[in-house]
């Protein structure tokens, strides 16, 4: 069984451009969710995907946006990019929409703004 | 939003038990408890999750107060490889995940 993998592992990007950070859910999940981790901090929550649809969002910005794909696969996109976005972004997947299952963690994308 | 909160750091010697607190005083009743652990350059891992009882499986046993305002994370013999960040989290009926700030377990040998 493959698990939770994320691409890029590690991204340099410049003030005011757009990135797109990728995630690929544990075969037999369905939902997918996002998370933005500073250095030293815990995971912030940015949005969760069930069946492609958005199924909850955390406080960021519009800027920050996502698509799931019918393989369950998932898009991070961050337009606009601000210094402040710079951290390990995190991608989890559970087999079933609702949040009530535990969650599975890639190892993360480490972006960061320059 | 419910928020929790933890000791930064706790420490505990080998195979002896550790008591991981958390305190979530605005927890509503639908929020359920779960609990992650981190290692250095790794996602979080799954631990353990509860609603109102305590709750126990191979890794961890989770102790839920009768108000449901704080929760025990309870290792009943700390190894060398429970060294990690223990991150208490509120899931909410928005499916939300609120991570709290973790407490940093040291396990000294």
């Amino acid at each position: 069984e493959t698990g939770v993998t994320q691409s890029p592992t590690h991204l340099i990007k410049t003030r005011g451009q757009q990135v797109t950070l990728r995630c690929s859910s544990q075969s037999g999940h369905n939902t997918v969710s996002w998370y933005q981790q500073a250095l030293g901090q815990g995971p912030q929550f940015i949005f969760q995907y069930y069946r492609e649809e958005e199924n909850g969002r955390g406080n960021f910005p519009p800027r920050f946006s996502g698509l799931q794909f019918p393989n369950y696969s998932s898009e991070l996109n961050v337009n606009a990019l601000e210094l402040d976005d710079s951290a390990l972004y995190l991608c989890a997947s559970s087999p079933r929409g609702g949040g009530y299952d535990e969650q599975y963690f890639g190892p993360g994308t480490r972006l960061t703004v320059t | 939003d419910a928020k929790t909160t933890q000791p930064n750091s706790m420490e505990s010697n080998e195979e002896e038990p550790v008591h991981l607190p958390c305190n979530h005083s605005t927890i509503s009743g639908t929020d359920y408890i779960h609990w992650y652990r981190q290692l250095p350059s790794q996602g979080p891992e799954y631990v353990i999750h509860g609603l109102t009882s305590n709750v126990n499986n191979r890794m961890a046993s989770l102790a839920i107060a009768e108000d449901r305002k704080s929760s025990t994370l309870i290792l009943h013999r700390a190894t060398l490889r429970d060294a990690a960040v223990y991150y208490c989290i509120l899931r909410n009926t928005g499916n939300q995940f609120y991570f709290g700030t973790g407490t940093s377990l040291t396990v000294i040998p």
